[in-house]
C-alpha cells in the first residue's frame, strides 16, 4: 500500500532559525511527491513537487525540499523562518495505482514560528 | 494565473435543504476535483472529473451529487445532509487528465455548516 507519514504533529521554531518539516513515504515504483501549505481558513497552496531529476527541489516562498530515495524521505526546509510561515503543512504522494490523480496526504504538521 | 474560485465562502443549511457549491477555473485545466476537509485533518478526495466525465467517485453518499457542466465549471449539489457533513469543501483543478505528474491547484474552499 502507498502511504505518506508526517511524524511530527507540531513543529516550533524561532523566527530567523532554519526550519524542517519531515515527511517519509512508502510507494512501489517512482514516487511523485508534493508539499502544500494551508493558512487558517484558507485552501491549500502548492509549494513544490518532486517528479524526477535533481534531489533538491526549490519552491515558493523560499521553501525547498530534499528527496532522499535511500531514506524514503522528502523533508521540507527553509533557511530562515518567518512568523508568517506559521501554518499547516501537508506532504502528499500520488497514488500510482489509481488513474485520475488521487493524492495520498500525510496527517499534516502544524508549524509555529515565534518572534 | 493559478486561481480556482469557489462560491459561496460560507454556507449554513438545514438537513432538509437543497444547496449547491460552485467552483470555477479559467486555466484551461481538464481535471477537476472535490475534496472534503475536517478541521486540521488532511483533505479527503470525493470526486474527480476528467474531460468533463466523472472518473473517480470515492464511495461518496448519494446526498452529494457532482456536476461538470463544462470544462471550467464544477458544481456540488447537496441534499438532505447530516450534521457530520459539516466541513470545508475544497475544489481543485489540474492541467490534463489527472496524470501522476500534474499539480493540483486548490480553491479557498466553502465552509459548510449543517444544522
Amino acid at each position: 500500500a502507498q502511504s505518506v507519514a508526517q511524524p511530527e504533529d507540531q513543529v516550533n521554531v524561532a523566527e530567523g532559525n532554519p526550519l524542517t518539516v519531515k515527511c517519509t513515504y512508502s510507494v512501489s515504483g517512482n514516487p511523485y511527491l508534493f508539499w502544500y501549505v494551508q493558512y487558517p481558513n484558507r485552501g491549500l497552496q502548492f509549494l513544490l513537487k518532486y517528479i524526477t531529476g535533481d534531489n533538491l527541489v526549490k519552491g515558493s516562498y523560499g521553501f525547498e525540499a530534499e528527496f532522499n530515495k535511500s531514506q524514503t524521505s522528502f523533508h521540507l526546509k527553509k533557511p530562515s523562518a518567518l512568523v508568517s510561515d506559521s501554518a499547516l503543512y501537508f506532504c502528499a504522494v500520488r497514488d500510482l495505482y489509481r488513474q485520475g490523480g488521487k493524492l495520498i496526504f500525510g496527517q499534516g504538521t502544524e508549524l509555529s514560528v515565534k518572534p | 494565473d493559478t486561481e480556482v474560485t469557489q462560491t459561496p465562502k460560507h454556507l449554513v443549511m438545514g438537513m432538509t435543504n437543497k444547496k449547491s457549491l460552485k467552483c470555477e477555473q479559467h486555466m484551461g485545466h481538464r481535471a477537476m476535483y472535490w475534496y472534503k476537509q475536517k478541521a486540521k485533518k488532511p483533505p479527503e478526495l470525493m470526486f474527480v472529473y476528467s474531460y468533463e466525465k466523472l472518473s473517480i467517485n470515492e464511495s461518496v453518499p448519494s446526498r452529494f451529487s457532482p456536476e461538470c457542466p463544462n470544462s471550467s465549471l464544477l458544481n456540488l449539489h447537496l441534499h438532505a445532509l447530516q450534521p457530520e457533513d459539516s466541513a470545508l469543501y475544497l475544489c481543485a483543478s489540474s492541467q490534463g487528465s489527472g496524470g501522476s505528474q500534474e499539480t493540483q491547484y486548490f480553491g479557498p474552499g466553502t465552509r459548510l455548516l449543517v444544522l
